[in-house]
């Protein structure tokens, strides 16, 4: 299996903030590696797919790049409302495989 | 939009059977273009993928469950199954069904809400 390793595992910072997570893969996985967000109570919702293709309808301060093992997702302005946990996930092969998370709290 | 609902029992005893099903709504499940996959996540804890389902009936399952999981499909019906046998506490979750996209890159999109399974007696 790949393992997917997120730092920090949690952090605290305030709004305006750019806050940056990232994520290591065991092995290369190109650039097949998605980000989630997950607020309490919530499925996760897909932010990041392909390393740094930005779904449709996230905002455009969310930003991921990478390749290979080595992952980032950056969010600009820290809005209120990201304050979550974000999740990333490589789907370069089965079993798809998660980070263990980042919680981003409010400073 | 497409749309994914899980049901099933919320209550399960230890050595039995967890039987869930999605829903989809708003497109087929008869579609060459995805997977459907069910994702599980313990009380304060990370995501774990269980497995997925090709409209085919096609499956593939994570080796940490395989011995104990079975997706199925339902095209008739727009919908498919997780059975997960002989439970444990370990077991207890909140199981997320979620559409998995076929082809070079993939990502799950659009996912269920979510359905809490408590394994107690």
């Amino acid at each position: 299996d790949i393992q997917m390793t997120q730092s920090p595992s949690s952090l605290s910072a305030s709004v305006g903030d750019r806050v940056t997570i990232t994520c290591r893969a065991s092995q290369r996985i190109s650039s097949y590696l998605n980000w989630y967000q997950q607020k309490p109570g919530k499925a996760p919702k897909l932010l990041i797919y392909a390393a740094s293709s930005l779904q449709s309808g996230v905002p455009s301060r969310f930003s991921g790049s990478g390749s290979g093992t080595d992952f980032t997702l950056t969010i600009n302005s820290l809005q209120p409302e990201d304050f979550a946990t974000y999740y990333c996930q490589q789907t370069y092969s089965t079993p798809r495989t998660f980070g263990q998370g980042t919680k981003v709290e409010i400073k | 939009q497409v749309q994914l609902q899980e049901s099933g029992p919320g209550l399960v005893k230890p050595s039995e059977t967890l039987s869930l099903t999605c829903t989809v709504s708003g497109g087929s499940i008869n579609s060459a273009s995805y997977y459907w996959s069910w994702v599980r996540q313990p009380p304060g804890k990370g995501l774990e993928w269980i497995g997925y389902v090709y409209y085919t009936g096609s499956t593939n399952y994570n080796p940490s469950l395989k011995s104990r999981v079975t997706i199925s499909v339902d095209t008739s019906k727009n919908q498919f199954s997780l059975k997960v046998i002989s439970v444990t506490a370990a077991d207890t979750a909140v199981y997320f069904c979620a559409r998995d996209s076929v082809g070079s890159y993939s990502w799950f999109d659009p996912w269920g809400q979510g359905t809490l399974v408590t394994v107690s007696s």
